[in-house]
């Protein structure tokens, strides 16, 4: 198996741009997970998809924040009208099954708001 | 609620040292998941163990070993005879059955010098 992979790994824009972020997942992992991190930080959960499915999104998520994922396939995370306190390592990762299975993560999206 | 304790913010260590990384865990469930990762400076996660709240035997795998113990709800990570290329922020993370994605504790950076 391939690893997750995300797209772009750097990405610099000025406040009040749109960003979106690509994730392709591990192929045949049915769940896929986003998380957001800040330096000197552990990860913390955005939202995740079980298939297409957006099953729960965090309180961290705001209005300015949609994720998708068409298909059940790759993953988008959309932030719109971007500010500097979004500055931050965004995440993905994929897991098989339902319950508490190994989540697998990718290189991470580095994303600087000037 | 659930919450992971690494209180170790870093340690510096020379090569051919043993180190052990604490992790403390608080969860009310009784069915739950532990997790170690590591992340470089490259920054992608990579996995290093899972454990479940009924396993609580100790486990090996070449330098790494961890031990669970459910009466102090620790879940502590030791590298025998360190490297340099153990330099990293390595992460305790719980993912209990009733919560949907991985609480991370905040990283433990270990600096390993030749």
């Amino acid at each position: 198996d391939t690893g997750v992979s995300q797209d772009p790994r750097h990405k610099i824009t000025k406040r009040g741009q749109n960003v979106t972020f690509r994730c392709d997942p591990i192929s045949e992992h049915n769940r896929l997970y986003w998380y957001r991190q800040t330096l000197g930080q552990g990860p913390e959960f955005l939202t995740y998809f079980q298939n297409e499915a957006q099953l729960e999104k965090s309180r961290l998520l705001s209005d300015r924040f949609s994720a998708e994922r068409p298909k059940g396939s790759f993953s988008t995370l959309e932030i719109q009208r971007t500010e500097q306190g979004d500055s931050a390592m965004y995440l993905c990762a994929s897991s098989r099954g339902q319950g508490a299975e190994t989540q697998y993560f990718g290189p991470g999206t580095r994303l600087l708001v000037l | 609620a659930q919450k992971v304790t690494q209180a170790q913010t870093e340690i510096s260590v020379v090569e051919k040292e043993d180190v052990t990384l604490d992790c403390v865990y608080e969860t009310r469930d009784t069915t739950y998941y532990l997790f170690w990762y590591k992340q470089p400076p490259s920054g992608e996660l990579v996995f290093l163990i899972r454990r479940n709240s009924f396993d609580e035997q100790n486990e090996i795998s070449g330098r790494y070993s961890w031990n669970f113990q459910k009466s102090t709800s620790s879940f502590n990570f030791t590298i025998t005879a360190s490297q340099v290329v153990d330099s990293a922020v390595y992460f305790c993370a719980l993912f209990n059955q009733a919560g949907t994605a991985l609480i991370f504790g905040k990283g433990t950076t270990l600096s390993v010098s030749s």
